[in-house]
């Protein structure tokens, strides 16, 4: 089946480490994305991807990082100076960045 | 720049019973809009989309969307809800381009037998 693979689908994280979330897709989708999600503030942009080794920042990148080496892959790595981490990660690709489909995201806590 | 408003952050509904939610947009001209539904702990599920043409979509799930220029809304509607509905549903829209897509902050749907 196509579809969006997130793993872990939690996480947990210690202070001062940093961690990377899984992102793999099928579906031969050109674009690849990732968002946070904290209850009430619906769904904020991370990073964005049109094409391989390609990407851009969006609304809140600062303390992430990310890489697109491959086409079916997009990891993001929660560094350390994101002092706030604790959120619902999603995944996300596009084949003409208009629908934007979803994985089943990844739980990540700090403790 | 783009929004979207979904004002009603809790809806409570009876098994059976009709269902609207409202989405209203601002955006100059006319933008790609979505509806997602999103049960606890999952990732998104696409509901429905409108591109252009028929104002009234339909979408999976039973679930249908009426677009409306003149009031800029893009409203949820379902005739009869089920049990299996509760969830978050999340209206969505795109300018154009890979980043311009904006998400509403959601609306809880609750089902009561």
């Amino acid at each position: 089946d196509g579809g969006i693979t997130q793993s872990p689908k939690y996480l947990f994280r210690k202070e001062g480490q940093n961690v990377t979330l899984s992102c793999e897709q099928n579906l031969n989708h050109d674009a690849m994305y990732w968002y946070r999600q904290d209850p009430g503030q619906g769904l904020r942009l991370i990073y964005y991807s049109q094409i391989v080794n390609d990407f851009q920042k969006g609304d809140i990148a600062e303390g992430y990082s990310v890489s697109r080496e491959k086409k079916e892959s997009f990891p993001l790595t929660v560094t350390s100076a994101q002092k706030n981490p604790t959120a619902f990660y999603l995944c996300a690709s596009s084949s003409d960045g208009n629908t934007i489909y979803f994985g089943e995201g990844s739980w990540l806590t700090v403790v | 720049a783009q929004s979207v408003t979904q004002p009603d952050i809790h809806i409570t509904v009876s098994e059976g019973a009709s269902l609207e939610l409202r989405c209203n947009y601002s955006y100059g001209a006319t933008p790609y809009l979505f509806w997602y539904v999103q049960s606890p702990g999952q990732g998104l599920q696409l509901l429905l989309k409108y591109f252009s043409g028929d104002t009234l979509v339909q979408g999976i799930k039973g679930f249908e969307a009426e677009f409306k220029r003149s009031q800029s809304s893009f409203n949820l509607r379902k005739p009869s809800v089920h049990w299996s509905d509760a969830a978050e549903y999340f209206c969505a829209v795109n300018s154009g381009g890979y980043q311009k897509v904006t998400f509403g902050t959601g609306t809880k749907l609750q089902v009561i037998p």
